[in-house]
């Protein structure tokens, strides 16, 4: 069975620094497809980005960017210049096909001003 | 676009009581998928139904149930409900493929007493 292992409950960062969650998962796939969520406090969840495994290219969305690491089977993301509105819980989250989706159990990153 | 919305957003029940959640998926998508979030287990899969039939079916008891309709809007049903099923469950509506981003709403919020 897949697995989403993220190692850091909790991080923090200061306003406009940069932060690296971390994300481990293991799978016998070779394609497959990587997300990180946003939960913020109270309010929906949201996608961040996403990493299909068959691109060799790293996955950039504005200030959000991962480092994916397939042999290594890790999907970092890394938040650059962070701002008050990035204070969320960050799910890493795997799926292969149509097959349900596997999440993390979650980094709950701080923003300090 | 209507974002996903989810009826009643709270709800407070006895143990024993069997309880219906609702879900209304963003137009044009196919797919929904339900999530149990605690902060013991983390977000959990409850299942999946893509066109009206049950696509992906997690590791629940059968007192969880679920269908869908033929506007994709979707329904969860717990009967016999237990302490331990307290939780935020959350559903999430996408087109149906596997790299398609999930849309999450907001929740329901279930207290069982």
């Amino acid at each position: 069975a897949q697995t989403v292992t993220q190692s850091q409950p909790e991080m923090s960062v200061q306003e406009a620094e940069t932060v690296t969650l971390s994300c481990t998962y293991d799978t016998s796939e070779s394609d497959y497809y990587l997300f990180w969520y946003k939960q913020p406090p109270s309010r929906q969840m949201i996608l961040v980005i996403r990493q299909e495994a068959y691109k060799q290219q790293n996955a950039t969305e504005n200030r959000f960017s991962v480092n994916f690491q397939k042999a290594a089977k890790s999907f970092s993301l890394k938040i650059s210049d962070s701002q008050l509105g990035d204070a969320a819980m960050y799910f890493c989250a795997y799926r292969k096909n149509n097959n349900d989706m596997r999440f993390g159990a979650g980094t709950r990153l701080t923003v300090k001003p | 676009k209507a974002g996903v919305t989810q009826t009643p957003r709270y709800l407070i029940k006895t143990r024993g009581q069997q309880v219906t959640l609702s879900c209304s998926p963003i137009s044009g998508h196919r797919s929904v998928s339900w999530y149990q979030q605690t902060p013991g287990q983390g977000l959990q899969f409850l299942f999946e139904y893509f066109s009206e039939t049950q696509r992906n079916k997690g590791n629940f008891p059968g007192r969880f149930s679920g269908r869908q309709f033929s506007n994709s809007r979707s329904e969860m049903n717990v009967s016999t409900l237990e302490l331990g099923d307290s939780a935020l469950y959350l559903c999430a509506s996408s087109l149906g493929r596997a790299a398609d981003t999930q849309y999450f709403g907001p929740g329901t919020r279930l207290t069982v007493l």
